[in-house]
């Protein structure tokens, strides 16, 4: 779900590890989700997208899953790399089935250490 | 292949001012989007429009905001007489025809009002 505040929660793994990046939504009619990595100074840039009819999508090093029973949604990196370090953003679809307004979540500052 | 492009990417305008940021969508895409950031949040939508037409700007403030996305040129997010609280990064985002949901982001304008 949508939430404010001043501080970005953070995660620090070593280059190599896997990482896992949460997101919780409030609205259980929503029925597309999108996670967007945003580095500094740039635009959110599209990572994967999941529909709510599934419940794990892989991508190039990246998998999603959503739980739909407690509206929960993960982003999994394996292998991270430096490269990955940015703010890892979920959005949900929430314009009760028009698709286009997208909500995004607070965002999780991913720093990757060599 | 061209993405989203936006200018300028920043912007400095005094009090009482105005701002016009500007936004070309990917090419064969006719849907726009403008959505806000301020500082360690997620984007907040503000408007969407196709060719001429303003689709939903639920998210716009009712005063000062205005946007169109006309038939020849790029969509242009306007905010008159600025005032302090509107400085933040403005992102537009474009999506290809009716139905697909994915919206890719411009690099953003950052807009600091003195």
């Amino acid at each position: 779900g949508e939430s404010v505040g001043l501080h970005l929660p953070t995660l620090s793994v070593q280059e190599g590890d896997n990482s896992i990046i949460n997101c919780a939504y409030s609205n259980s009619a929503s029925d597309y989700f999108i996670w967007y990595k945003q580095e500094s100074g740039k635009g959110p840039q599209f990572i994967i997208d999941i529909r709510s009819n599934m419940d794990k999508r892989q991508g190039q090093r990246v998998t999603v899953l959503l739980n739909k029973t407690v509206k929960h949604l993960s982003l999994q990196i394996a292998a991270t790399q430096p490269g990955d370090s940015a703010v890892y953003f979920c959005a949900e679809n929430s314009s009760g089935g028009s698709n286009y307004k997208l909500t995004f979540g607070k965002g999780t500052l991913l720093t990757v250490n060599p | 292949n061209a993405g989203v492009m936006q200018n300028p990417r920043h912007l400095v305008r005094r009090r009482g001012q105005e701002a016009r940021l500007r936004c070309s969508p990917m090419k064969g895409h006719s849907h726009v989007y403008w959505y806000r950031q301020l500082p360690e949040e997620g984007l907040k939508f503000m408007v969407y429009l196709q060719k001429e037409n303003i689709i939903d700007e639920s998210g716009m403030p009712k005063e000062r905001f205005s946007a169109e996305f006309p038939k020849e040129g790029p969509s242009i997010l306007r905010i008159q007489q600025v005032v302090r609280g509107d400085s933040a990064a403005y992102f537009c985002a474009s999506s290809p025809l009716p139905g697909t949901d994915t919206q890719y982001f411009g690099p953003g304008t950052r807009l600091t009002v003195l």
